[in-house]
Parts: structure tokens; C-alpha cells; sequence
């Protein structure tokens, strides 16, 4: 059981380039999320997939698309790499069989992208 | 936004002595999660407290909710230099499982 996993742990890009971020958990978890992180400060949500056919706009989706592929995969695309797009990504998800479930994120280990 | 705030922004202490970090928040919540993260790895969910709870445990770690004052604090005891990290207030919104983060408290632990 690896939880959540992403690839790659790294990538530098150019600006105008296009990458995609790749998630999946084998934990059978209904919903799953992008965030970002900056330096010094919490996360912010990008998109999230409430569950396998869905996806929803987070706090900063903008520069950004995903794609819910099932329910195990869920990635992340920059069509046109941006400066501000540098950041640390983080996956992660969650069973959410209850709309009010009292549960925990599971998160991966992140992704580093860098932006020149 | 629902977004809790974290106060202090940062914390430094000696090996030994207890650590408080507190959040805030403005709006109602489902439940509320703490959560670390070493230097350059991905987040660690530690307790979550459910808006019906006012205190919960969990070994050297102490959370307290207060509703009417719509606050949270974290209290690790007796620290250790492994505890050194940012610790991570989220907010899951009633509306569903989303959750808010705080923008965290850096805890130095010296030896």
C-alpha cells in the first residue's frame, strides 16, 4: 500500500513550456486534490476531484487544468509554464464517502517545479 | 475565506519544554486537523478534533477546541528536537470534505 504517490519529485521548465503532474493513491479514496505551496506559507487548494467524473475549482485554479482519469489517478497540467507557477505541488486525497465525513488527507510527498 | 490563522508564525524552544501554537478561525467548521511538516517533505495529519470536542489527546500532543471563541490550540509536551517543524491548522468546511490550511507555525526545538 504506497498511499499517495506523485511523479516526478522534480522538474525545472522554461517558461511557455507544458508538463503534466501525476497523482494516484491506491487507498480506493473517492476524492482527490491539488494544492500548492509558496514559501512561508499554508496551502492552497488548485482544483479538487470530489469523485471519479468531477472536478471542481479550488482557491487558485488559474494557468491550471486536471483530469480526473479514475478513481485511482488524478493529474495536474500547466498548458503555458509560468514564473509564478514555481512552487512546491502536493496531491492528496481523501475516502469522502460522507459528505460530512470526520476524515483525514493522506498526501504525497510533492512535487518541486521550478520556472525560469 | 475560511482560512485559520496561526499565531505565533514562529516558535523557538529549548529540548523539554512545551510548545503552543495557536489558530483561528471566523466561520463555522465540521472539524478541525493539525498537521506537520519536515523541512522539504509533504504534510502528516497528527489529530483532528471534531467541532463537538473540546479537548482530545494523542501521546505528547494536546489539542483543545474552543467554538464560541472559534479558536484551536496545539500543546506538544516534554519537546524533542524531532519535533521541529511547521505545524498546519485546516479547517474542513461543513459544506463537504474540503479543507482550508493555515498558513503555519515554524517550531524550532534546540538540543
Amino acid at each position: 500500500n504506497a498511499g499517495v504517490t506523485q511523479t516526478p519529485k522534480f522538474q525545472v521548465l522554461k517558461t511557455g513550456q507544458s508538463m503534466t503532474l501525476q497523482c494516484a493513491q491506491d487507498m480506493n479514496h473517492n476524492s482527490m486534490y491539488w494544492y500548492r505551496q509558496d514559501p512561508g506559507m499554508g496551502l492552497r487548494l488548485i482544483y479538487y476531484s470530489a469523485s471519479e467524473g468531477t472536478t471542481d475549482k479550488g482557491e487558485v485554479p488559474n494557468g491550471y487544468n486536471v483530469s480526473r482519469l479514475n478513481k485511482r489517478e488524478f493529474s495536474l497540467r500547466l498548458e503555458s509554464a509560468a514564473p509564478s507557477q514555481t512552487s512546491v505541488y502536493f496531491c492528496a486525497s481523501i475516502s469522502g464517502r460522507l459528505v460530512r465525513a470526520q476524515e483525514t488527507q493522506y498526501f504525497g510527498p510533492g512535487t518541486r517545479l521550478l520556472v525560469l | 475565506s475560511q482560512q485559520g490563522e496561526e499565531d505565533p508564525q514562529a516558535l523557538s524552544i529549548q529540548e523539554g519544554e512545551n510548545a503552543t501554537m495557536n489558530c483561528s478561525y471566523k466561520t463555522s467548521i465540521n472539524n478541525l486537523q493539525w498537521y506537520r511538516q519536515n523541512s522539504g517533505r509533504g504534510l502528516v495529519h497528527l489529530i483532528l478534533i471534531r467541532s463537538n470536542e473540546r479537548e482530545k489527546h494523542s501521546g505528547r500532543l494536546r489539542v483543545t477546541l474552543d467554538t464560541s471563541k472559534k479558536s484551536s490550540s496545539l500543546l506538544i509536551t516534554a519537546s524533542r528536537a524531532a519535533d521541529t517543524a511547521s505545524y498546519f491548522c485546516a479547517l474542513q468546511e461543513t459544506s463537504g470534505s474540503r479543507l482550508t490550511f493555515g498558513e503555519g507555525t515554524q517550531l524550532t526545538v534546540n538540543p
